[in-house]
């Protein structure tokens, strides 16, 4: 099946680090990938979509300058948190869709855990 | 404002039985609804979906049963397997490859 790969797993790091998360489809191209975030208990909400070769689309509410994204290829989508504080600590998802014709669902990488103390 | 609930937050089954896990949503421009299963400090992995124009779609022991007059889907898993412990989120979006809106998520927990 689809694969996607998000890299790194888990971080921790100090109030002020900027951190900054790579979401890869490993083997197709994916012109659009979605970032999701998830506090614990709670749903996933959608943050962004980005978009190869152009401006990501943010959510309502979703701070552009903060949360900085860009896909610069077909298989690679990165998420940069600017001056990350301790309310950016959650786990941040990424997700590509395989392009064609018909219904195809979203493939989810692995997640990111970010702690910031 | 949340378009997809799940109303249920846990779910407990004896192994052999049938889980049937609810999802409904206000939104009547969804066409298209998933199901996610989700493991903590994973992504959620997708399990089957099913679009506007089904009513029902079966994938092994994964069925989804959607009813668009009454905004529900729901997900079949027959029988139940202890491997199955998850929580389990629905999701839905207006076309296939917009954005997703999911629901809460169910834990479910299928016990030996």
């Amino acid at each position: 099946g689809a694969v996607v790969s998000q890299h790194p797993s888990w971080v921790i790091c100090k109030s002020g680090t900027s951190v900054k998360i790579e979401c890869r489809s490993l083997d197709f191209q994916a012109t659009t990938m979605f970032w999701y975030r998830q506090f614990p208990k709670q749903s996933l909400m959608l943050m962004a979509t980005s978009n190869e070769g152009s401006k990501a689309t943010y959510e309502q509410g979703v701070e552009k300058d903060k949360f900085l994204i860009n896909h610069a290829s077909l298989t690679l989508s990165t998420l940069t948190v600017t001056s990350a504080h301790p309310e950016d600590s959650s786990f941040y998802i990424c997700s590509a869709r395989i392009q064609g014709w018909g219904d195809q669902p979203q493939h989810f990488g692995d997640g990111t855990r970010l702690s910031i103390l | 404002d949340q378009q997809v609930k799940q109303n249920s937050p846990s779910l407990s089954v004896q192994e052999g039985r049938i889980s049937i896990l609810n999802c409904d949503y206000t939104n009547s421009m969804f066409d298209y609804f998933l199901w996610y299963k989700k493991y903590p400090a994973e992504g959620p992995t997708f399990l089957i979906s099913i679009s506007s124009i089904k009513d029902k779609n079966e994938d092994g022991r994964f069925t989804v049963f959607l009813n668009k007059s009454a905004k529900h889907l729901s997900l079949h898993i027959v029988p139940s397997q202890p491997g199955d412990s998850a929580v389990y989120f629905c999701a839905a979006s207006g076309t296939s490859g917009s954005r997703l809106t999911f629901g809460e998520g169910t834990q479910l927990t299928v016990n030996p």
